[in-house]
Order: structure tokens, then sequence, then C-alpha cells
């Protein structure tokens, strides 16, 4: 699986959109981009996933670039409750039975 | 849905003792799990892929003696520290493949285990 690189923390106002950064310049065709984040001494919490095209969902919109080399997580309207490590993981759907490595992430920190 | 519990939430024993965490995916049925370790202020590393009915599989590194894991239904996956001494301190999560219900191929965490040794 292709390996990734995000900055390791970030500041954002609260009611501003947070854009959150992530390159996976190996990306192989087959690999799907995954970002969860985990709110402290909480499990991971599943955010959104993508292939190529830009995805959203109620909790986020997932912004891929046109060459898969890199992607933007954009929650738009940031709240304290937001605070939290964010992770990007590339993945194929069925490599290694499924299993996600994590980096090292973005920690997000929201300000009032 | 796609909610997935673990037993107990902390727990705090003595050197030498064995220490039994369960998984359960509690409203979708999940052929494969995950157990995961994080030490405070770093990132989760994998541990082991347990598979249903079969022998779980270990990542490099981690001994498969120390931590037993055994899942014997679609819906309970554990994980044993035996013998545990304070450096086995760590807060464990879990988490289940969806086989195909909520989310296909996703996966969905549970809120983790805190296990203190002393």
């Amino acid at each position: 699986d292709a390996k990734t690189t995000q900055p390791p923390s970030m500041d954002c106002a609260e009611g501003r959109a947070a854009n959150l950064p992530c390159n996976h310049s190996t990306i192989s065709g087959n690999e799907y981009v995954y970002w969860y984040r985990q709110i402290h001494s909480q499990g991971p919490q599943y955010i959104i996933h993508g292939l190529k095209n830009n995805e959203t969902n109620e909790m986020a919109s997932l912004i891929i670039t046109e060459d898969r080399k890199s992607s933007t997580l954009i929650l738009p309207h940031a709240t304290l409750r937001d605070t939290a490590v964010y992770y990007c993981i590339v993945r194929g759907l069925t490599s290694n039975t499924g299993k996600l490595i994590f980096g090292q992430g973005t920690t997000l920190q929201v300000k009032p | 849905g796609a909610v997935v519990s673990q037993h107990p939430s902390w727990v705090i024993c003595k050197s030498g003792t064995s220490v039994k965490i369960e998984c359960r995916s509690l409203d979708f049925q999940a052929t494969t799990m995950f157990w995961y370790r994080q030490f405070p202020k770093q990132s989760l590393m994998l541990m082991a892929t347990s598979n249903e009915g079969s022998k779980a599989t270990y990542e490099q590194g981690v001994e498969k003696d120390k931590f037993l894991i055994n899942h014997a239904s679609l819906t309970l996956s554990t994980l044993t520290v035996t013998s545990a001494h304070p450096e086995d301190s760590s807060f464990y999560i879990c988490s289940a493949r969806d086989s195909g219900g909520f989310g296909y191929n996703e996966q969905f965490f549970g809120p983790g285990t805190r296990l203190t040794v002393l």
C-alpha cells in the first residue's frame, strides 16, 4: 500500500473551513484514499473515502487531484468537536485483507 | 448502524496476570477483525488480523504467544494479553470489517480498551 505524508499539525478557527492536505505520490491505480479521525482516547472514526472523483458526505468533502498524487479533506464549518487527529490512508480494496496502516496523521486544533 | 463495542473499556491488572479483551460487531457480521495498539502520543500500530474460524495473522514483531487472538464467531474476536507486564500498558483498539452490509469492505472501530499493568 502507498505511503502518505501529512503535516503534523494545523489550526483552524471555529466556523471556518478546515482543509487538511495529504500527499500520496506513489498511489497506484486500484488504491483508494481513506480518511479517518481519532478524537482523544477514542477509537478512530471513518470520515470518507474516494478513488479519483471528488466525494462529499454529511461530514466532509474529499478532493483528489487529477493525477491522484494528493488529496484534501475539507471540513466545511469546523467546530470545537472536530479537534482530533486526522489520518489519510491509502489502501487497495482487496489488498492485504483490507488492513489499514496508520501514519502519524495531522492534529487539527479548532480554536474559538 | 455499524457499531463495534469493546469490553472492558479499561482494566488494571497486576504484573504476571492475563487479561482478555472482547471486540464485538453489534449489528453486522465481520469475517475479519483487526487489533491495534496505541501508546501515548503515538499512532495506531496494527498488531494482528483476526479471521473467523482460522488462525490470526500477526504483524512482524508481535509475539503471537503473548497476544492470543480468538475469532470464534462472525461477531466476536478476543485478544488475551498473557503474563502482562507494565510495558504492555497501552490503549488496545479493535476494528471490524463489514462483510457486505452497511458499507462493503469498510472498517469500523471500537472505542478502545485502556490496559494498565501495575
